[in-house]
């Protein structure tokens, strides 16, 4: 089974259109994260959610609106898409808090989905 | 804000042969340094990690140094295989609260040839 599934792979569209990319994880964490990897590879990371609650908000246009239903659930939804969105979004997921009290920042990554915008 | 830099962008060894990967931070506060390996297609996956308050780590063919005087850090792969041909990352974790933020070095491309 894939412990971080993302979907769609592959997102092909138009500028100005809005679109979704869906995040799920069966690791039972308790924290979803959405990188974003640019043309040079380069990753960095755009939102994060502990237990639905939005804890990383990085400068990202608001035209970008995560939502989390559930603490298994991460989606992203992206508005009047733009040229300069097209990338490969990441989603991954972490255990932060652990039974035994100590934090763990081990990110487990979906396999990703790759925006192109034209 | 945490800055990582990364070198080399890409590297070219022979099978058998060893691999440096070489990563320096900025912010003294970071504590956490994992390594992820990306193949072709797919998404970043956790090699090994090393925390602050520990100079080495080792794990089969790999392993990983941590100099927080000279907030730097490296990866050494050892008898290199093909399979390990891949864009591996560095990172730096500035961990605090219990909210983990990556900050990713710019990756470096590692092409083993047989």
């Amino acid at each position: 089974d894939t412990a971080v599934s993302q979907t769609p792979k592959y997102l092909v569209t138009q500028m100005g259109n809005d679109k979704s990319i869906k995040c799920e994880q069966n690791l039972g964490h308790d924290t979803m994260y959405w990188y974003k990897q640019d043309s040079k590879k380069f990753l960095k990371i755009m939102f994060s959610y502990n237990n639905k609650e939005l804890i990383i908000n990085e400068t990202v246009p608001n035209r970008f609106s995560p939502k989390s239903p559930d603490k298994a659930h991460l989606n992203l939804h992206i508005n009047s898409l733009e040229l300069g969105d097209s990338a490969v979004y990441f989603c991954a997921s972490s255990q932060v808090f652990t039974p035994q009290g100590t934090t763990n920042e081990k990110l487990f990554f979906g396999s990703g989905t790759q925006l192109s915008v034209l | 804000g945490e800055n990582v830099e990364q070198h080399p962008s890409t590297l070219s060894v022979q099978e058998g042969d060893s691999a440096v990967i070489k990563c320096t931070y900025s912010d003294s506060a970071s504590n956490y340094f994992p390594w992820y390996k990306q193949e072709l297609g797919k998404g970043p996956q956790l090699i090994i990690d090393i925390r602050s308050n520990v100079g080495e780590k080792k794990d089969q063919r790999i392993a990983v140094t941590l100099n927080k005087t000279a907030k730097h850090f490296s990866l050494h792969i050892t008898e290199t295989q093909p399979e390990d041909s891949a864009v591996y990352f560095c990172a730096a974790s500035p961990f605090s609260g219990g909210y983990n933020k990556l900050i990713f070095g710019a990756g470096t491309r590692l092409a083993v040839h047989p």
